[in-house]
């Protein structure tokens, strides 16, 4: 089975830091997305890549930035975490044919 | 672009019931077509795909879905739920054209089984 890893479940951070959160996949694809998601708002795109050091914006992309060094790792980058990017975060990867495997996310909470 | 649309924020019903969760989507474009599970603080699972093919596709845990592309809709059924099948539920669409095109989302259905 294809794989991604999101390193982290829950994290707590305070306004102001800067927050890291790491995306892993095994699928060796080109593909990978950062969604957000929040309650009645479904999922959001916030940045999404290609392929390694390319990046495209997604929908929301505004107080992030991403990532992409090596083809298996995707990071989201918040510059200075605050109380509105609290959210549970997703990492997706792949393509059609795989389905586009999801990570089990990470929930940020920003105080 | 793409859009999609889930008609039910929830769905309650009765264990061993059978249920419709609704999905129309809009695009100029020949399209993909997911549906996703979500159970409480995890990740989401594909459910089922249309790619290509037979528009009925049958997908885990008993769970099947229609393409109608007249209708422009992929309605996600199931004949008898359980309990277990308590969770959010995902449609989303892709444009066919390009394998790089982004996911759209619908915003979710609750479904909610009652023993």
């Amino acid at each position: 089975d294809v794989k991604v890893t999101q390193s982290s479940r829950y994290l707590v951070k305070r306004t102001g830091e800067k927050v890291f959160l790491e995306c892993v996949q095994d699928m060796d694809h080109e593909n990978m997305f950062w969604y957000r998601q929040d309650p009645g708002l479904g999922l959001r795109l916030i940045y999404f890549s290609y392929d390694v050091k390319m990046k495209e914006k997604g929908d929301i992309p505004e107080g992030y930035s991403v990532s992409r060094e090596k083809k298996e790792r995707f990071s989201l980058i918040l510059e200075s975490a605050s109380t509105n990017q609290t959210s549970m975060y997703l990492c997706r990867a792949g393509g059609a044919s795989y389905g586009y495997t999801f990570g089990s996310g990470t929930r940020l909470t920003v105080v | 672009a793409q859009s999609v649309t889930q008609l039910d924020s929830q769905v309650p019903v009765f264990e061993e019931a059978p249920v419709e969760l609704r999905c129309n989507y809009s695009s100029s474009v020949s399209v993909y077509l997911f549906w996703y599970v979500q159970y409480p603080n995890q990740g989401l699972q594909l459910l089922l795909k249309y790619l290509s093919g037979s528009t009925l596709v049958k997908g885990i845990n008993g769970f099947e879905a229609e393409f109608n592309k007249s209708q422009t809709s992929f309605h996600l059924r199931k004949p008898s739920v359980h309990i277990s099948d308590t969770a959010e539920y995902f449609c989303a669409v892709t444009s066919r054209n390009s394998g790089n095109t982004p996911l759209v989302f619908g915003k979710g259905t609750r479904l909610s089984v009652i023993a």
